[in-house]
Parts: structure tokens; sequence; C-alpha cells
């Protein structure tokens, strides 16, 4: 168990819905990055936040957005859903914003869009 | 820019066999860091090595080595004993030491293991 939690484990919705990917960070990393898995792209970063602010971006779509809140923990809102958004989507957490810490990952959400 | 190449997609080894997992990186900086993580069939992506770029050493963890070789810009893994628990996706990764964009981690393929009894 790392530490990282997520919810839901799965999400089934169709498309032109939106959903929201939830994540609570390691207890005391500051850091939260959001990856997008799937089988033609791999994994893929898609944003990242420190303490509550955006530090960087991946190839997310504008479609998707996300948060870091107070207490540290991120969602990810996805809109506009199509078929190709079908995924395994990961949060990982770690101490400081630099890549030289590890990341940990949280078990995933898989969203399935119909 | 980051790049990290798994050139063998799928690997089968039957059980105590010794297995080496490839891994060849590219990046302009000097300062940087390596990873594997183990992605078994349940889904999560577990966290098994960092290594700096300063560290040649290679390291030691039970069944796992890690080896580093700067010349060749590669980090090979090596399972001694395999066993059937071992069967997973592994990932090598690369993150570069600052903050922004380059503190995310850019995966390679990954390579999928199959150990049998």
């Amino acid at each position: 168990d790392s530490g990282v939690t997520q919810t839901p484990k799965h999400l089934i919705t169709a498309t032109g819905q939106r959903v929201t990917l939830r994540c609570s960070p390691r207890s005391g990393d500051l850091s939260v990055y959001w990856y997008q898995q799937s089988l033609d792209q791999g994994l893929q970063f898609l944003i990242q936040y420190y303490n509550g602010e955006e530090r960087a971006k991946g190839n997310i779509l504008e479609r998707f957005s996300a948060q870091q809140f107070p207490d540290l923990h991120s969602e990810l809102n996805l809109s506009s859903l199509e078929l190709g958004d079908s995924a395994l989507y990961f949060c990982a957490s770690s101490v400081g914003e630099a890549g030289t810490y590890e990341q940990y990952f949280g078990p995933g959400t898989r969203l399935t869009v119909t | 820019a980051q790049k990290v190449t798994q050139a063998q997609t799928e690997i089968s080894v039957v059980e105590k066999e010794d297995v080496t997992l490839d891994c060849v990186y590219e990046t302009r900086d000097t300062t940087y860091y390596l990873f594997w993580y183990k992605q078994p069939p349940s889904g999560e992506l577990v966290f098994l090595i960092r290594r700096n770029s300063f560290d040649e050493q290679n390291e030691i963890s039970g069944r796992y080595s890690w080896n580093f070789q700067k010349s060749t810009s590669s980090f090979n893994f090596t399972i001694t004993a395999s066993q059937v628990v071992d069967s997973a996706v592994y990932f090598c990764a690369l993150s570069e030491a600052y903050t922004g964009a380059n503190s995310k981690l850019t995966f390679g393929k990954g390579i999928t293991l199959s150990v049998r009894p």
C-alpha cells in the first residue's frame, strides 16, 4: 500500500458526460501528479500541483482540469467525455516538487466511456 | 527532450531463471533520476528503485539488482531466480532534477514479464 488513495476505483459513463476523480496524497506529501495510462499512449503525464498551485502541464486536454485543495487532496475533472478518454488514471504524490523525489502511485481509477 | 526506450515488449521465462530487463534513456541534462516501477496484474504501480545520475554504483536488493551505465545511457534491471509472483509489467522512467514540467516522470512502454511455473 503506497498510502495514496484514489476514488472511485471504477467509473463507467457515457460520452458527453463529466466526471470527477479524487486523490488523497500520502501524509506529508505536498506534490500531486496525474497520469493517464492507455493502450495506445502508454503512461502520460497530465498535470502537477504543489501545495495548492499548478506547477506543470503535460499533454492534458482542454476538456480536462484539475485542482489541489488546502487539505492537499486533488481532483481531476474530465468533461465532454469521448470514447478515447477511456483509460486508467493514476494519481501520484511526492514530498517535494522537483524530479528529485520518488513518486508514489495510487491504485488508479479505471474510466470506461461508452 | 526526455525519452525512455524499453525495446523488449514481452519476456517469458521459467521459474528460477534469471532475467534482465533493458532500459535506455535520453536526456540533455547532466542531473537526472532514473526509476523502475512494477505494475502487477492488479494494476497498481509499485515503486522499486530510484537512482541519480551521479551514482553509477550497482544496487542489489534481494533477488533484484540494477546496473546503471552512463556511457551507454542504460539502466538495466535483473531479477535473479525469478518467481511466478514476479509476473508483471515493468516500467523504466526518467525525471530531471528541476521543478516544473521536467519533474514529471517520462515512462518507457513497459516490458511484460511472464514467469511460468
